[in-house]
């Protein structure tokens, strides 16, 4: 699978738009790219995944780049409950569920 | 989604001794897969549980040290046997959601070894 780089942390204002980066310049034609993020001492919940086209949901938006080489995720409207650290993965084809996590970005939301 | 319960939630365990952890899903999954997170650091897949053969392990892990069974389509097991301090992780549960590709994770079985 494809590797992934993302910033080791990020602060955001409580209503405000939180914007998370992602490199992936190695992607192949048939890996999707992963959000997950990890809420202190919970387990991982997925976020959302795109192939290449952007992707909407009630938790996030994902825009991929026209080169799918990097993307970014968005909530719209943060809140201190989106404290986390979140993480972006590239998988796909035959490796679906077998997902290599890297370190993440630490997301701390403040008031 | 699937709902994913694991046990115990948190164990304290002495060295040399074995624990199993159990893995309960409310539907009826393909693909299980349980994870490992070391003390400040992110998840490792440990391995894929399959219904009705034996487990596929990654690079790293083998059966001896995490024997894994698969009953059913509901249910995994985990033991981590002969256990040192070292294996003192969180170890996860997750399993694939049908047709759509993303994991759901249970909250994870804590453990410490002493």
């Amino acid at each position: 699978d494809a590797k992934t780089t993302q910033p080791t942390s990020m602060d955001c204002a409580e209503g405000r738009a939180a914007n998370l980066p992602c490199n992936h310049s190695t992607i192949s034609g048939n890996e999707y790219v992963y959000w997950y993020r990890q809420i202190h001492s919970q387990g991982p919940q997925y976020i959302i995944h795109g192939l290449k086209n952007n992707e909407t949901n009630e938790m996030a938006s994902l825009i991929i780049t026209e080169d799918r080489k990097s993307s970014t995720l968005i909530l719209p409207h943060a809140t201190l409950r989106d404290t986390a650290v979140y993480y972006c993965i590239v998988a796909g084809g035959t490796s679906y569920g077998k997902l290599t996590f890297g370190q993440g970005t630490i997301l701390t939301v403040h008031p | 989604s699937a709902v994913i319960s694991q046990k115990p939630s948190r164990d304290i365990c002495q060295r040399g001794t074995s624990l199993t952890i159990q893995c309960q899903v409310d539907s009826q999954v393909t693909m299980m897969f349980w994870y490992r997170q070391q003390p400040g650091q992110s998840l490792t897949l440990i391995a894929t549980a399959n219904q009705g053969s034996e487990a596929t392990y990654e690079s790293g892990f083998v059966i001896d040290k995490f024997p894994i069974s698969r009953p059913n389509l509901t249910f995994s097991t985990l033991t981590v046997s002969n256990m040192s301090p070292e294996d003192s992780s969180i170890y996860l549960c997750s399993v694939e959601d049908t047709g759509g590709g993303e994991l759901f994770f249970g909250e994870g079985s804590r453990l410490t070894v002493l």
